[in-house]
């Protein structure tokens, strides 16, 4: 299969950590990187590789990944955290690119 | 400073076409593969295309294979996609996105494209 899905939509309370899952049998063989998009935004990149953040981003954001599940850890979430995430990886061929089905953060 | 700044978009009748541009600036283009991705209005991402850094492989998602063209033109430091036989369902954000091995590090802020009659 060359989709990944994730859970629509998860809440968090301020401080508090969060979870962000993605799946898809693509993710065996290659890395997810995760994507943050805020309202009327062009999405962010967030984490990479293994578990990579790009200059800029705090380092609550985290990553893991575990047979065909990627996860995006978000350690005492902010109020600026509330957003879209997606998960990205290559598909099955190696050839496409395949993204997530998004996770709405909301944060209480 | 990397900037992408995509242009073109616009109100089109389905079948019609368009043509998409991405000009980059403070990178070396060249060096660098690059990506088409849409959003479609309330909906998620959706990868479009990809071209390598001299533009001698390209890949298309199916759903606009046959039917889109991406290209290059290292020498303007731009990034095009071509649009035809455009359908109701390819309205969307188009997004240029730069490829750093395998993730989307750079983004533009999108040029909106409407297919309507």
């Amino acid at each position: 299969s060359s989709e990944l899905t994730q859970d629509p939509a998860v809440s968090v309370a301020l401080g508090q950590t969060v979870r962000i899952t993605c799946h898809g049998d693509s993710l065996r063989n290659y890395y997810a990187s995760w994507y943050q998009q805020r309202p009327g935004q062009a999405p962010v990149l967030v984490i990479y590789g293994a578990n990579n953040r790009p200059s800029g981003i705090p380092d609550r954001f985290s990553g893991s990944s575990s047979g065909n599940t990627a996860s995006l850890t978000i350690t005492a979430a902010q109020a600026e955290d509330e957003a879209d995430f997606y998960c990205n990886s290559r598909d099955s061929s190696g050839n496409h690119y395949v993204f997530g089905t998004g996770t709405k953060v909301t944060v209480l | 400073e990397v900037q992408l700044v995509e242009s073109g978009g616009g109100l089109v009748q389905p079948g019609g076409s368009l043509r998409l541009s991405c000009a980059a600036s403070g990178f070396g283009f060249s060096r660098f593969e690059m990506n088409w991705v849409r959003q479609a209005p309330g909906k998620g991402l959706e990868w479009v295309s990809y071209i390598s850094g001299r533009g001698g492989t390209i890949y298309y998602a199916d759903s606009v294979k046959g039917r889109f063209t991406i290209s290059r033109d290292n020498a303007k430091n731009s990034l095009y996609l071509q649009m035809n036989s455009l359908r109701v369902e390819d309205t969307a954000i188009y997004y240029c996105a730069r490829d750093l091995r395998g993730e989307h590090d750079f983004w533009g802020q999108g040029t909106l494209v409407t297919v309507s009659s």
